[in-house]
C-alpha cells in the first residue's frame, strides 16, 4: 500500500502560461502532502507543507504567489505554477504522509516541467 | 536550523567491495535519521531508518549521536545497488515541522562489474 501519484508525468508549456501538477494518494488519504523540487542529479528541494484543508506553508525563498498549493481533499493536492518562465523548467515531486503512518513520507513518480 | 551533508557527490567501488556512503548532519535536537535510494527512472523510496535498526537489502545505517553521523554501509556490493542515494533528517515529535525532511545533497553509487 501506500501508493502516490502524479499527473502528468511530464507537460511543455509555453512561456507565460500556467500549469497544474496533480498529486494524489490512492489508497490513504494524505493529511499532510509535501511539494519538492529537484534538478538533475541534484538534492530535493522542500517547496512547501500542504495539510488538508489549510493554506500551504512556503519554504523561505518560494513565491507562493508563483506556486500556488491547494490540498482541498485528503487525497488531493495541486501545485500550480503561474506565469511559467524557462527557469522554471525542472522535475517537480510530491510525497504524502499521515499520522497513522507516523508520517512516512511516500513519494509520486515526479512531473517533469519544460517551459519553452 | 537543521543540515544534512553528503560530502561524496560520486562513489564508485567493484562488485563485491564493500560500500560507505557517507551522511552527517547538525542538529540541536534528537532528529530521525533516513536513507533513501532512487533508482534509474523511478521514485524516491525509503530504504532505511535509524530507529529501526534494520538491515534492508544488506545496508546497514547506525546513528553515532556523538559524530553526527549516519553512514550507509554495504560489506559486499551488488551491481543493482547502482542509484543514487539521499540520507535526511526528520525533525523529532513535538517539533513545530513535524514530518518535513530536510535531504543531503545525494551521493551517486555506480557499482561496476
Amino acid at each position: 500500500g501506500a501508493v502516490v501519484s502524479q499527473h502528468p508525468s511530464w507537460v511543455i508549456c509555453k512561456s507565460g502560461t500556467s500549469v497544474k501538477i496533480e498529486c494524489r494518494s490512492l489508497d490513504f488519504q494524505a493529511t499532510t502532502m509535501f511539494w519538492y523540487r529537484q534538478f538533475p542529479k541534484q538534492s530535493l528541494m522542500l517547496m512547501a507543507t500542504s495539510n488538508e484543508g489549510s493554506k500551504a506553508t512556503y519554504e523561505q525563498g518560494v513565491e507562493k504567489d508563483k506556486f500556488l498549493i491547494n490540498h482541498a481533499s485528503l487525497t488531493l493536492s495541486t501545485l500550480t505554477v503561474t506565469s511559467a518562465h524557462p527557469e522554471d523548467s525542472s522535475f517537480y515531486i510530491c510525497s504524502a504522509g499521515t499520522l497513522d503512518r507516523a508520517y512516512e513520507q511516500y513519494f509520486g513518480p515526479g512531473t517533469r516541467l519544460t517551459v519553452t | 536550523a537543521q543540515r544534512v551533508t553528503q560530502p561524496e557527490k560520486l562513489l564508485s567501488v567493484f562488485k563485491g567491495a564493500p560500500v560507505e556512503l557517507k551522511c552527517n548532519y547538525s542538529y540541536s535536537g534528537s532528529p530521525e535519521l533516513f536513507w533513501y535510494v532512487q533508482y534509474s527512472r523511478q521514485r524516491l523510496q525509503l530504504l532505511l531508518r535509524h530507529i529501526s535498526r534494520e538491515s534492508i537489502k544488506g545496508f546497514t545505517a547506525d546513528l553515532n549521536k556523538g559524530e553526527t553521523s549516519f553512514h550507509l554501509k554495504k560489506p559486499f556490493a551488488q551491481e543493482e545497488d547502482s542509484a543514487m542515494y539521499y540520507c535526511a533528517l526528520r525533525l523529532g515529535a513535538g517539533g513545530t515541522s513535524y514530518g518535513k525532511l530536510t535531504f543531503g545533497q545525494g551521493t551517486i553509487l555506480t557499482v561496476h562489474p
